[in-house]
């Protein structure tokens, strides 16, 4: 098993040009999330997927677009890079929304992205 | 204002040694709070869970409190070794939409 996977790995933009950051698990969880970690602040959700078909705003969801692809696939739009979106994002998924004790969100290594 | 604080921000420390990182969070009603490790380069990966109910909990060389009266949790990591260097990170779920709140972590160095 790969659990979550994440490409790519590095990328830099320039501002206003558009990418998309995938994403996959192969764990057969239902539930997807996109966060970005910057510089001494804490992972901040930008969106995540209760389960297939579903899609709900986080916390920063300001400049993103996600879709679902299947139950395995959720990626993250960027139309228009902007330098404030230079960060590492990070991909999770887990069993389900809700965290219990025994439902825990496992995370992809992440994606660098630099916009100048 | 973060609703989860954690201190130090960065520690050094040699290997064979312990310590202890700590935690503040603000978060009310919360469900459950996880310190997770992330390595360099790598996504967080969870040590330890405890319900609000819960005051201990071990990982092996791992081992985490909790005080809900306080808002404060503690991780304390006995006999360190050269792969305990990372960064730890105090996550607070939210009891009424799910959403976790994360700290900014503490930056650890072992050395040898």
């Amino acid at each position: 098993n790969a659990g979550v996977t994440q490409t790519p790995k590095f990328q830099v933009l320039k501002t206003g040009q558009s990418m998309t950051l995938q994403c996959a698990q192969d764990m057969n969880h239902n539930s997807m999330y996109w966060y970005r970690q910057d510089p001494g602040m804490g992972l901040r959700l930008i969106y995540y997927s209760a389960s297939e078909g579903t899609t709900d705003k986080g916390e920063v969801p300001n400049g993103y677009n996600v879709s679902r692809l299947n139950k395995r696939e959720f990626s993250l739009r960027l139309e228009s890079a902007a330098p404030s979106q230079t960060s590492v994002y990070f991909c999770a998924s887990s069993e389900r929304r809700q965290m219990s004790s025994y439902n825990e969100q496992f995370f992809g290594p992440g994606t660098r992205l630099t916009v100048l | 204002k973060n609703q989860v604080e954690q201190s130090p921000q960065s520690l050094i420390i040699l290997e064979g040694k312990n310590c202890t990182l700590q935690c503040n969070y603000t978060v009310s009603p919360f469900s459950n709070l996880r310190w997770y490790k992330q390595d360099t380069g790598r996504g967080p990966v969870s040590l330890t869970i405890m319900t609000f109910s819960e005051n201990t909990k071990s990982n092996g060389r791992y081992t985490a409190t909790l005080d809900a009266d306080t808002k404060q949790s503690s991780l304390h990591i006995t006999a360190s070794q050269l792969s305990d260097s990372a960064s730890y990170i105090c996550v607070v779920t939210m009891y009424n939409n799910n959403d976790m709140r994360f700290g900014a972590g503490t930056r650890l160095t072992v050395k040898p």
